[in-house]
């Protein structure tokens, strides 16, 4: 019973590129989240999403457009790839309002490789 | 907006010692501070957080204290052993709010 899944878990292609990544969590939290781990393993915030609505949005590319078709779900589409993009990229969900823990859930990431 | 300063970035240590990871917090109002435990090719799981109101927490062989005041809070790893291998990440939020991390700590266990 895996809480945060995201699919694919790795990815390859070629420059130019426009690739999806799918996320969803069954554990009936309000808010997820697309980190990015870099070569040197930082963990960098891209979006959160609060009940499908967009609620953070950091210095990110437009190349990359974040959707959110209901609270269980989360998808990252990235166009026109390029090789800086190459990166584990994580789901993560979390209960913000009402009683909660705040404890981050991390997906098993999805390995982008950009050619 | 908050920015965490985490050190070192590499630890090695023999095991059976103790391990301390630091790191500082710059906004005042964060009040929540998680440790995540992220091994080769996993994904990040937190191992102990603790809140603004509490100056320490433990859990069997880990720790973490905080000093409000100064704006720092430490991981504390005692008796430390091969599967204490990992990459540790610190970070700090006002409760609610978007989760920054520190670098990480890359910490090698050597047996």
């Amino acid at each position: 019973d895996t809480a945060v899944s995201q699919t694919p878990k790795y990815l390859v292609t070629q420059m130019g590129n426009d690739k999806s990544i799918k996320c969803e969590q069954n554990l009936g939290h309000d808010t997820m989240y697309w980190y990015k781990q870099d070569s040197k393993k930082f963990l960098k915030i891209m979006f959160s999403y609060n009940n499908k609505e967009l609620i953070i949005n950091e210095t990110v590319p437009n190349r990359f457009s974040p959707k959110s078709p209901d609270k269980a779900h989360l998808n990252l589409h990235i166009n026109s790839l390029e090789l800086g993009d190459s990166a584990v990229y994580f789901c993560a969900s979390s209960q913000v309002s009402g009683v909660s823990t705040g404890e981050l859930f991390f997906g098993e990431g999805s390995r982008l490789t950009v050619l | 907006g908050e920015n965490v300063e985490q050190h070192p970035s590499t630890l090695s240590v023999q095991e059976g010692d103790s391990a301390v990871i630091k790191c500082t917090y710059s906004d005042s109002a964060s009040n929540y501070f998680p440790w995540y435990k992220q091994e080769l090719g996993k994904r990040p799981q937190l191992i102990i957080d603790i809140r603004s109101n509490v100056g320490e927490k433990k859990d069997q062989r880990i720790a973490v204290t905080l000093n409000k005041t100064a704006k720092h809070f430490s991981l504390h790893i005692t008796e430390t052993q091969p599967e204490d291998s990992a990459v540790y990440f610190c970070a700090a939020s006002k409760y609610g709010n978007k989760l920054v991390f520190g670098a990480g700590t890359i910490l090698r266990v050597k047996s």
